[in-house]
């Protein structure tokens, strides 16, 4: 079956120091992948997708994610956090883009001062 | 920049009652999603419409389920009859062909 899972529940991290937020994915092919973000009371808002080619892709607010097939993975990184980034993460893959998505269960990251 | 637009933001209703949660997608999308996320727990695909009818749809959405887009903005669940365990965030989302996800803020349904 297809899973996608966030190894970490919570992560706590000081201000301006770097991140990375994990996930792993089960599927019978490569997948189209997403990270996504939600703060309290917002809906889900997309960071950066991976779809094909280089594997190391951009998103908004100087997130990026690198796609490695042979684990399976598709982390999550920052250089230097914000307080704003306090929110939490959710990894989602998909066998097409316009199909249903799976999600993980969600990073919670705070950012301490 | 266009959003995808809730509404209302907390319903709650009785046990058996029937619900309605209305969505207005990105005007020139062309795909239209519903997941929900039960408190705790993963977000979960429902459904997904194309061309006025459904195109996939998970174990979760069941006869008391059901989706419409009843004009050319709007696109809506209904829970026919509404029980305990379908107490949760309802996310709406649409997308152009073979593009990402934008998301709705949520409904978060409470059923008493």
């Amino acid at each position: 079956a297809q899973s996608v899972t966030q190894p970490d529940i919570h992560i706590t991290v000081s201000e301006g120091a770097s991140l990375e937020l994990r996930c792993n994915y089960s599927y019978g092919a490569t997948p189209y992948l997403f990270w996504y973000v939600q703060s309290p009371g917002q809906g889900l808002q997309l960071l950066l997708k991976y779809f094909s080619g280089d594997t190391l892709v951009q998103g908004i607010k100087g997130f990026e994610a690198e796609f490695k097939r042979s684990q399976s993975s598709f982390n999550l990184r920052k250089p230097s956090v914000h307080w704003s980034d306090a929110a939490e993460y959710f990894c989602a893959a998909g066998n097409n883009a316009g199909n249903m998505l799976t999600f993980g269960g969600g990073t919670r990251l705070m950012v301490k001062p | 920049e266009p959003e995808v637009t809730q509404t209302p933001s907390h319903q709650v209703t009785q046990m058996g009652q029937e619900v309605i949660l209305r969505c207005v997608p990105i005007s020139n999308h062309l795909y239209f999603y519903w997941y929900r996320q039960i408190l705790g727990q993963k977000v979960e695909f429902l459904v997904s419409f194309y061309n006025n009818e459904i195109s996939e749809k998970s174990e979760i959405f069941d006869d008391q389920f059901s989706v419409e887009r009843p004009d050319g903005s709007n696109f809506t669940l209904k829970i026919r009859s509404t029980k305990l365990e379908d107490s949760a965030m309802y996310f709406c989302a649409s997308s152009e062909q073979y593009n990402e996800q934008f998301f709705g803020p949520g409904t978060r349904l409470t059923v008493l």
